[in-house]
């Protein structure tokens, strides 16, 4: 079966400390997709990263990086430095053919 | 661009009533998706569009549930007699992808939702 954990319920952490969001997936499609996606309380859902299959090449983006590895079926996210402004849940999700699968969701609130 | 919107962002309804929701994806995007998301969880998947034709379907999409997209613009979900279990965020999403390609080739634009209260 298709399935994306995500174990950490909610993470509370202290302005300016490091913070990591774990992703767990199952597939058994050899092509597929993961994403994460950040929903503040606005509701909206905002794109953070697409990541093919292909490419366990781990990404840097300013405060964010990712950390895939196919031998664990894991994709996680790190905040450095975390601020106020990101206090939202998190979503780690699994596309493989035309069909999405997200996780259920980690709530981080950074305390000032 | 405006992004994704969706109207109307809550409703409302008495318990057996039909509603109808609208999504106007971002203009040039030619996928349309429809999820449903309750508290406290994930987005599930409900349906897709390219263009006008609406290609997968989620088990979760019982027949009380229709999506149209007639002109591959705008759509709409309808739900008829709506039941209590009913009660969630409706959210739509868009995205451009070329016509072979899968949908996690591209990132999805979501918009603010429809909250549906069925009381």
């Amino acid at each position: 079966a298709q399935k994306v954990t995500q174990a950490q319920t909610e993470i509370s952490v202290v302005e300016k400390e490091d913070v990591t969001l774990d992703c767990v997936y199952e597939t058994r499609d050899t092509t597929y997709y993961l994403f994460w996606y950040k929903q503040p309380p606005s509701g909206e859902l905002v794109f953070l990263i697409r990541r093919n299959s292909f490419d366990e090449q781990n990404e840097i983006s300013g405060r964010y990086s990712w950390n895939f590895q196919k031998s664990t079926s894991s994709f996680n996210f790190t905040i450095t430095a975390s601020q106020v402004v990101d206090s939202a849940v998190y979503f780690c999700a699994l596309n493989y053919g035309q069909n999405f699968v997200f996780g259920p969701g980690t709530r981080l609130s950074v305390l000032p | 661009d405006t992004g994704v919107s969706q109207d109307p962002r809550h409703k409302i309804t008495k318990r057996g009533q039909n509603v109808t929701f609208r999504c106007d994806p971002i203009s040039e995007h030619n996928r349309l998706y429809w999820y449903r998301q309750t508290l406290g969880q994930g987005p599930e998947f409900l349906t897709y569009f390219q263009n006008e034709a609406q290609l997968e379907k989620s088990r979760l999409l019982s027949d009380r549930f229709s999506a149209e997209r007639p002109k591959g613009s705008f759509s709409t979900l309808e739900i008829q007699r709506t039941e209590q279990g009913d009660s969630a965020m409706y959210l739509c999403a868009s995205s451009l992808a070329s016509l072979a390609g899968g949908s996690g080739t591209t990132e999805q634009y979501f918009g603010p939702g429809t909250r549906l209260t069925v009381t």
